[in-house]
């Protein structure tokens, strides 16, 4: 109940194009989902994030996409650029304890 | 400069050598945790301390211990290493306690393999 499932694991975009990376989540004491963006050598760093009292967060081509009663939430990347080629990242947190689990990891690739 | 350090960026070792992975913030942030990375299995979260001497179990704690004597020092130590622990580790820091509702800022990671 703990986990969080991230698809799809490789996702190959053209430039310009759209990039969606979906998380599904099980736990619903889960109130915090941030989204880490990885390039290669280097850790981690924080995206963008959501609580779940709003359906949707943007940050310039960036957009979370937040679904409670689906326990689901989608980073949408839009007019996708090759320096967005990177390993993304879903995850999600209660407010008890300290953890943040998550997802699997996407690896985006964007062609130019 | 703010930032997470971890040292040593590499390390060989062979099966049941202690070793200690150090990780320094200067951000004077309250919370930090240990992750490792593996293939298809994402981030795991390790363990995590919300202040000086508090520290917790993540997910994947086995084999592992950390402590948190100073504000600014989370070392994570592998007392008798297994090649399953061969992996890649990251450091994270946060600035409040609450740390896992927040931005977490990562270490550049520490490449580990247990032979």
């Amino acid at each position: 109940q703990q986990q969080v499932k991230q698809s799809p694991q490789s996702l190959i975009v053209q430039k310009g194009g759209i990039s969606i990376i979906n998380c599904a989540y099980e736990n619903t004491a889960f109130d915090y989902f941030p989204w880490y963006q990885q390039f290669p050598g280097k850790g981690p760093a924080l995206l963008i994030a959501i609580r779940p009292d709003v359906s949707e967060k943007k940050e310039g081509r960036f957009t979370i996409s937040f679904n409670k009663s689906a326990k689901q939430f989608s980073l949408h990347i839009m007019d996708s650029q090759p320096g967005d080629s990177a390993t993304y990242f879903c995850a999600a947190s209660t407010n008890q304890g300290g953890k943040l689990i998550f997802g699997q990891g996407t690896e985006l690739s964007v062609k130019p | 400069e703010a930032q997470v350090t971890q040292n040593p960026r590499y390390l060989i070792t062979v099966t049941g050598k202690k070793l200690t992975v150090t990780c320094s913030q200067n951000m004077n942030h309250e919370y930090m945790s240990w992750y490792r990375q593996d293939p298809g299995l994402g981030l795991r979260q390790i363990y995590y301390s919300m202040n000086v001497e508090v520290t917790d179990k993540g997910d994947v704690p086995e084999g592992y211990k950390v402590s948190r004597k100073e504000k600014r020092n989370f070392p994570l130590i592998l007392e008798s290493p297994s090649p399953n622990q061969t992996s890649l580790y990251f450091c994270a820091s946060s600035l409040r306690a609450q740390g896992h509702q927040e931005t977490q800022y990562f270490g550049p990671g520490t490449r580990l393999l247990v032979l």
